[in-house]
């Protein structure tokens, strides 16, 4: 079946615009978790979805930082009033049951210029 | 919190030599270590995984050794192919947990 799907694959704002990512999991997957990846660096936990509810928003970097996810499926991560240290690429994961293995997508590459 | 330290932080090897990544965890209650490929352009793949009740785990050209009392575990590919170059990430959880802590990873290179 298909894969995490995540959109757009590449985006470029301007210092200060608000961004929205999207994630489509794998049906049926109930737990999600978004990640950031910046340049050299490994993968840095931003948050976890079990169903619709965000148990853990601890790795969130700033209040700027949102997600919410809906139907148990779709989830969009929103970065407001977007800064330089934004710039990364951002993943999306999901698995059947949390702590199960995590199947990622192919990100989102933001530069905020 | 959990704290992964990978290393090298690059290797390049020939077409048909081996490569071994190490990773060193911080976290005694860590019990699950899963290795990602990630080739350019495309999100992290799992490789291979092990749990803390089992020393070493193979498939095929890739195997992972655990050591729990050094808090350190190794990835190991052996005949490597041209196909094996990408970035190796290792990470670390408890087991039934969300949260992988991961290394900063290891771009590979096999030179044909």
């Amino acid at each position: 079946g298909a894969g995490v799907s995540q959109s757009p694959s590449n985006k470029v704002t301007e210092k200060g615009k608000d961004v929205e990512l999207r994630c489509d999991p794998i049906s049926g997957h109930t737990a999600l978790y978004w990640y950031r990846q910046s340049l050299g660096q490994g993968l840095e936990f931003l948050i976890y979805f079990q169903g619709n509810s965000a148990p853990d928003k601890s790795g969130l970097p700033s209040d700027r930082f949102s997600a919410e996810r809906t139907g148990g499926s779709v989830s969009t991560l929103t970065i407001q009033r977007t800064q330089q240290e934004d710039s990364a690429v951002y993943l999306c994961a999901s698995s059947p049951l949390k702590g199960d293995i995590q199947y990622f997508g192919a990100g989102t590459r933001l530069s905020v210029l | 919190g959990e704290n992964v330290e990978q290393h090298p932080s690059t290797l390049s090897v020939q077409e048909g030599d081996s490569a071994v990544i190490k990773c060193t965890y911080s976290d005694s209650a860590s019990n699950y270590f899963p290795w990602y490929k990630q080739e350019l352009g495309k999100g992290p793949q799992l490789i291979i995984d092990i749990r803390s009740n089992v020393g070493e785990k193979k498939d095929q050209r890739i195997a992972v050794t655990l050591n729990k009392t050094a808090k350190h575990f190794s990835l190991h590919i052996t005949e490597t192919q041209p196909e094996d170059s990408a970035v190796y990430f290792c990470a670390a959880s408890e087991s039934n947990d969300y949260k992988l802590s991961f290394g900063a990873g290891t771009t590979v290179t096999v030179r044909a």
